[in-house]
Parts: structure tokens; C-alpha cells; sequence
């Protein structure tokens, strides 16, 4: 199982919106809605920020939202701050097994 | 509250196995499965497989079948992951998470603090 594609970084100043993309292939993301994506700052654990392509879990900002078209995810985040300076990753399932995204550094300008 | 704890640094040489132990407390440590997550230096994560703590069914990643055992004791609501045949490429921060959703698609919530593990001659 290959890992899902994800740019190696995106960056974007304070206010502004940004979109990272996680593309799979027919045999994960095209065929399940059960996409999530993951938040991690350096030495902690990571952190679900969204599940099942577009729900949020309670407590995550609603700046964090999630969507799907084909065999590729994407994770929007609105009005950056300062904190959402952190990797990203998406993960799939993917039948039997499930992968993740290589990870994406966000910087915030 | 939900508490993952898991077990402590360890050093291993190569061919050598590992244990990594994951006590859940705060929860009904039967109902949800835990799934292993694994991430080595400076690189991404990568799924090991779950555990479903009622039954003890397991589902491995491919990469791993062979190499890795998942199991879990009840009694004191803990989690394994044990790894064999240990490589220097296995050096990493071993990870278990729980599944919040009803089928283990990776909706995890809860993670332990990691497990760094050091394969090093």
C-alpha cells in the first residue's frame, strides 16, 4: 500500500486560508468518506482535527474543514493563526489496511 | 478522563524484539479498538495495525505481517505491540491511539505519550 501524496509544504500568512491535498488512488480515498486528518506540533502526539472526510471532532476549531472529490482530500483552514504552524497529515482507509500521507509543514508567515 | 500511558525508552540491537505496553484507564478499555502508529526521526507517520480489545482480533500492515504481535490482557486493560527481528530502520517512536468510532477506520482522539525505540548495535 503506498503512502497518500501530500505537498511537502504549504505556507500562508495570518488571516488567510490555506488548502492542503492528499491524493490517493481508487483502492482508499476514492472508494471510502473515512479520510482524516491529523495536526502535529514538534515532540507532542498528534492531534485529529477532522474525521470521515468532513467532520470535526468537539473542541476543534471550525477553521478546520474537510472535503473530498475523486481520489483526492483536501483539508482547508480559515483565517490562519500563528498556532496552526504544524505538520499535517492525512490518512485512508484503505480495506484491510490503512495508509497515511507523507505529512505537509505548514508555515504561517 | 481517558489516559493512554504507555511504557517506557528502550534500546535493542538488531534481530533482537521488542514489547511496547499501552495501559488505557478512564474507559471501558474493551470497548473501543487501539490502533499502533509508529513515526521515526524526523519522518511521517505510518500504521501498524489494531488490536480489537474484546475479541483480540488483530489487522496488520502488510509492511509488518510477520514481524509484528498485538495483543492485549484484560485484567489490567493494557495493549502490546511487540516487534521481532528488530532492523536500525525500526528506530522510531512506537505510538498506540484509540479508535473513537465504531469501526477502526483511524479516528483516534486518545494517543499515548510514544515509546521511543532504538535499534543500535
Amino acid at each position: 500500500q503506498s503512502a497518500l501524496t501530500q505537498p511537502a509544504s504549504v505556507s500562508g500568512s495570518p488571516g488567510q486560508s490555506i488548502t492542503i491535498s492528499c491524493t490517493g488512488t481508487s483502492s482508499d480515498v476514492g472508494s471510502y468518506n473515512l479520510v482524516s486528518w491529523y495536526q502535529q506540533h514538534p515532540g507532542k502526539a498528534p492531534k485529529l482535527m477532522i474525521y470521515e472526510v468532513s467532520k470535526r471532532p468537539s473542541g476543534v476549531s471550525n477553521r478546520f474543514s474537510g472535503s473530498k472529490s475523486g481520489n483526492t482530500a483536501s483539508l482547508t483552514i480559515s483565517g490562519l493563526q500563528a498556532e496552526d504552524e504544524a505538520d499535517y497529515y492525512c490518512c485512508s482507509y484503505a480495506g484491510s489496511s490503512t495508509v497515511f500521507g507523507g505529512g505537509t509543514k505548514l508555515t504561517v508567515l | 478522563q481517558v489516559q493512554l500511558v504507555q511504557s517506557g525508552a528502550e534500546v535493542k540491537k538488531p534481530g533482537a524484539s521488542v514489547k511496547v505496553s499501552c495501559k488505557a484507564s478512564g474507559y471501558t478499555f474493551t470497548g473501543y479498538y487501539m490502533h499502533w502508529v509508529r513515526q521515526a526521526p524526523g519522518q511521517g507517520l505510518e500504521w501498524m495495525g489494531w488490536i480489537n480489545p474484546n475479541s483480540g482480533g488483530t489487522n496488520y500492515a502488510q509492511k509488518f505481517q510477520g514481524r509484528v504481535t498485538m495483543t492485549r490482557d484484560t485484567s489490567i486493560s493494557t495493549a502490546y505491540m511487540e516487534l521481532s527481528r528488530l532492523r536500525s530502520d525500526d528506530t522510531a517512536v512506537y505510538y498506540c491511539a484509540r479508535e473513537e468510532v465504531a469501526d477502526p477506520e483511524m479516528a483516534t482522539i486518545y494517543w499515548g505519550q510514544g515509546t521511543l525505540v532504538t535499534v543500535s548495535s
